[in-house]
């Protein structure tokens, strides 16, 4: 089956840097890439996502890349705020979601 | 939320015993998911719903079952609770429309066995 691999675990940035999380999938024929944000205690929020029609993907202060080739795509945030702390989960959707391990991210004000 | 609630929202139990988890949903979504979330292992599937009656096993399904009598309504049962299965379990509803892949998840339930 699918299997995701999300880097880094752990993230630290001060609040106005840009933060990029990766992740890479295995199989070639998903067509479905969602990216989740967690608060503390509650379920993980869409926040944004792509289809592999789509190279490029932005809303706001966040943009999603795709790179079919590679196999590879990523979550961009730029002027990250203290409120953009939380952890965030990419996934990568053939029939069933597959998600990865989930990157922390901590904005230090 | 996306109109999606979880009962209870924490349960302690003892191993051995029998353990119901409730999603209800008020999006009327064909599709219904449990997840359970585990540190380093991200979200993992355990069974999903496609219909009222329709229902298939995702990656983690062994010492679970579920049942969808209703459209709003999906039910996670551990038949008899393992310390293994101590986790936080998510339900997720879809519209399972094509080209319509969106998840949406409910608030959570903290289980644990001890």
């Amino acid at each position: 089956g699918e299997n995701v691999e999300q880097h880094p675990s752990t993230l630290s940035v001060q609040e106005g840097d840009s933060a990029v999380i990766k992740c890479t999938y295995s199989d070639s024929a998903s067509n479905y890439f969602p990216w989740y944000k967690q608060e503390l205690g509650k379920g993980p929020q869409l926040i944004i996502d792509i289809r592999s029609n789509v190279g490029e993907k932005k809303d706001q202060r966040i943009a999603v890349t795709l790179n079919k080739t590679a196999k590879h795509f990523s979550l961009h945030i730029t002027e990250t705020q203290p409120e953009d702390s939380a952890v965030y989960f990419c996934a990568a959707r053939i029939n069933d979601m597959r998600f990865g391990a989930g990157t922390r991210l901590t904005v230090k004000p | 939320d996306a109109g999606i609630t979880q009962s209870p929202r924490h349960k302690v139990t003892e191993t051995g015993t029998p353990v119901t988890l409730r999603c209800h949903q008020t999006e009327n979504h064909r599709y219904m998911y449990w997840y359970r979330q585990d540190p380093g292992h991200g979200l993992r599937l355990i069974h999903y719903s496609y219909g009222v009656k329709d229902t298939d096993k995702g990656e983690v399904s062994d010492g679970y079952s579920v049942s969808r009598s209703k459209t709003e309504d999906f039910l996670l049962t551990l038949e008899s609770a393992t310390s293994s299965q101590t986790s936080v379990y998510f339900c997720a509803i879809g519209p399972g429309l094509a080209g319509a892949n969106e998840q949406f998840f409910g608030p959570g339930t903290r289980l644990t066995v001890l």
